[in-house]
């Protein structure tokens, strides 16, 4: 099974900064990998398919990078409403798997 | 618009049985894989498997093999997820999700776009 770890797993930051969060999978992907942002309470909102490619409505301050192993996961200037833990997911095969996640608080 | 309703919170024994279910409206019910994630306490996601709405076909993950159960009823829509012999450590959130299906070089990419509610299963004695 391919497994996912994200790093850091926590980060404090202050709005405007720049944030990147990274993914290694155990072995390559290619780009089937794919991020999520949660908020306390709520489920799980798709921002970034195949690495990089947009979800529609998603900001444009998100990014997506990367492909084989390593991902990342930026965000260029982080806004109040960003302030959520973030998952990597990939879908190259079953079973599916995510990182262990990386929240995001205030400074 | 695409909707996924959970059906509500539940308490088990440990020992009991727990059928999870996930009404779809606003798209083709049969046309897309649905999943089955969870979320302990504090914790992060976990994919249990997942279930072909139009076949009934089912992938789960290894460690549920045996003990999770995936179902479909297309009549109404509704996917269900039956996990047995539960114990304290499957206290958590289930989500339903489903795909979508993106196609781009060459290839087709499922990300899990929409997700229902969420559902607490709690396992006390």
């Amino acid at each position: 099974d391919i497994q996912m770890t994200q790093s850091p797993s926590s980060l404090s930051a202050s709005v405007g900064d720049r944030v990147t969060i990274t993914c290694r999978a155990s072995q390559s992907i290619d780009n089937y990998l794919n991020w999520y942002q949660q908020k306390s309470g709520k489920a799980p909102k798709l921002l970034i398919y195949a690495a990089s490619s947009l979800q529609s409505g998603v900001p444009s301050r998100f990014s997506g990078s990367g492909s084989g192993t390593d991902f990342t996961l930026t965000i260029s200037s982080l806004q109040p409403e960003d302030f959520a833990t973030y998952y990597c997911q990939h879908s190259y095969s079953n079973p599916l798997a995510f990182g262990g996640g990386t929240r995001v608080e205030i400074k | 618009q695409v909707q996924l309703v959970q059906s509500g919170a539940e308490v088990k024994k440990p020992g009991a049985s727990v059928k999870v279910s996930c009404k779809a409206s606003g798209y083709t019910f049969t046309g897309y894989y649905m999943n089955w994630v969870r979320q302990a306490p504090g914790q992060g996601l976990e994919w249990m498997g997942r279930i072909n709405p139009n076949s009934g076909g089912t992938d789960y993950a290894q460690r549920f093999q045996g003990r999770v159960t995936m179902t479909r009823d297309t009549s109404i829509s509704t996917a269900y997820m039956e996990l047995s012999r539960l114990t304290s450590d499957d206290t958590a959130v289930y989500y339903c999700a489903r795909e979508v299906n993106y196609y781009g070089s060459g290839t087709y990419y499922n990300p899990l776009a929409y997700w229902g509610q969420g559902t607490l299963v709690a396992v006390s004695s």
